[in-house]
């Protein structure tokens, strides 16, 4: 059971070129997320999703693509990088969301990609 | 909108004092809380989950209390070491809104425990 996986640990960008971080679990968990993670401004939720083929904004959305063709996967793609997007991402899951099984459940993160855009 | 602020910023302690770490929120609608330790240049590990109606976790030499009616939380940790050297985060998961079910986060406390 390797739980929350993410792909690459590092990577570097230059402006306008695009990549895909990856995620995956093998817990069965229904919900996954990605969040960034910044100095000062700490966690901040990009794009979730509740169940293969449904995906949904988070508080930061703009200029990342997700798409949930499995339970197990997640991807979050960079459509054009820009300095600003240079952060950590998180990828997260949990087994389900209070609004659709009426409980809440633990989340668990993946370790991290450490993103610089130049 | 939910808002989750935790005071201190940073705390450092002798090894072997028991200490309180701090997490409000503006709104008790919530369905949990959870405390969250992340070492530098590393993920999130999940310390304790409160149900919103649950009072408090214990695990090991954590206890998390959460009142929710004042919109507070604690994490005590008792007898620290310099191993619970760490940034402590708490988050929120909001029982409302178009995002329901996500966790909102405080910036955390770096927490500092000196031999």
């Amino acid at each position: 059971n390797a739980g929350v996986t993410q792909t690459p640990k590092f990577q570097v960008l230059k402006t306008g070129q695009s990549m895909t971080l990856q995620c995956a679990q093998d817990m069965n968990h229904e919900y996954m997320s990605w969040y960034r993670q910044d100095p000062g401004m700490g966690l901040r939720l990009i794009h979730y999703s509740v169940g293969a083929g449904i995906t949904d904004q988070g508080e930061v959305p703009n200029g990342y693509n997700v798409s949930r063709s499995t339970t197990e996967d997640f991807p979050l793609r960079l459509l054009s990088a820009a300095p600003s997007q240079t952060s950590v991402y998180f990828c997260a899951s949990s087994y389900s969301t209070p609004a659709f099984r009426g409980i809440s459940y633990e989340q668990y993160f993946g370790p991290g990609t450490r993103l610089t855009v130049t | 909108k939910q808002e989750v602020t935790q005071i201190p910023a940073a705390l450092s302690v002798p090894e072997g004092e028991n200490l309180v770490l701090n997490c409000s929120f503006t709104d008790s609608a919530i369905y949990n809380l959870q405390w969250f330790r992340q070492d530098p240049g590393k993920g999130l590990t999940s310390l304790l989950l409160i149900q919103s109606s649950q009072r408090e976790q214990t695990s090991g030499r954590l206890n998390a209390s959460l009142d929710k009616s004042s919109g507070r939380s604690t994490l005590y940790i008792a007898a620290s070491q310099p191993g619970d050297s760490a940034t402590y985060l708490c988050a929120v998961r909001p029982n409302y809104g178009g995002s329901q079910g996500n966790l909102i986060f405080g910036k955390g406390t770096k927490l500092s425990v000196k031999p």
